[in-house]
């Protein structure tokens, strides 16, 4: 099973570029969402989805966009990148129980310049 | 709001000995906690959850955690720790009274493990 797939693993930017982190899962799961992870606070929720069509903001949502066009992908989009948005960014899903856990991929790892 | 705290950024333990790694909450309604496992340059995976009933709960790699109410704390344990356990461990809160898509993660803490 691949689980929940990010790509790319890793990719460097210049300030102002933009880009589009791709995820998708095959476990038919309703829920999916975007973190950031930085040295010393955790992860922080980005946005999420409970479906096809449906989005809601986290966290920290300026200068990232998304949009939920199939169950099985959650891209998320840069439009103008800055060197706060340096991060190692985590895709998660989590299937439909109430009490379920998150299903996380491998992560991206973005460095803006 | 919700939260979940991690006091420690780094814990050492001799390999053998028992480990615990912790982690106190604070949440409005009843907490659904979660410990989850990040190996260097891996996503993270899920070990153990309290959502209700025994307040020890028994998770993947031999790896357990204790939900403490009174202490609202969700401190997670190991009887004899390997070198393998070495990793970053991350608590998590789910909030179960203002929005139940969100989690919350602690800052995360390093157990080094050494033989």
């Amino acid at each position: 099973n691949a689980g929940v797939t990010q790509t790319p693993k890793f990719q460097v930017l210049k300030t102002g570029q933009s880009m589009t982190l791709q995820c998708a899962q095959d476990m038919n799961h309703e829920y999916m969402s975007w973190y950031r992870q930085d040295p010393g606070m955790g992860l922080r929720l980005i946005h999420y989805s409970v479906g096809a069509g449906i989005t809601d903001q986290g966290e920290v949502p300026n200068g990232y966009n998304v949009s939920r066009s199939t169950t099985e992908d959650f891209p998320l989009r840069l439009l103008s990148a800055a060197p706060s948005q340096t991060s190692v960014y985590f895709c998660a899903s989590r299937g439909r129980a109430n009490t379920g856990e998150l299903f996380f991929g491998e992560g991206s790892r973005l460095t803006v310049l | 709001a919700q939260s979940v705290a991690q006091p420690e950024d780094q814990v050492n333990v001799a390999e053998g000995n028992p480990l615990t790694v912790k982690c106190t909450y604070s949440v409005s309604g009843n907490p659904y906690l979660f410990w989850y496992v990040q190996y260097p340059n891996r996503g993270l995976q899920f070990l153990l959850k309290y959502i209700t009933g025994d307040n020890l709960v028994k998770g993947s790699y031999g790896f357990e955690a204790e939900f403490n109410k009174s202490q609202t704390s969700f401190h997670l344990k190991k009887p004899s720790a390997l070198v393998s356990d070495s990793a970053l461990y991350f608590c998590a809160v789910r909030d179960t009274l203002y929005n139940f898509n969100k989690f919350y993660f602690g800052s995360g803490t390093k157990l080094n493990v050494k033989p």
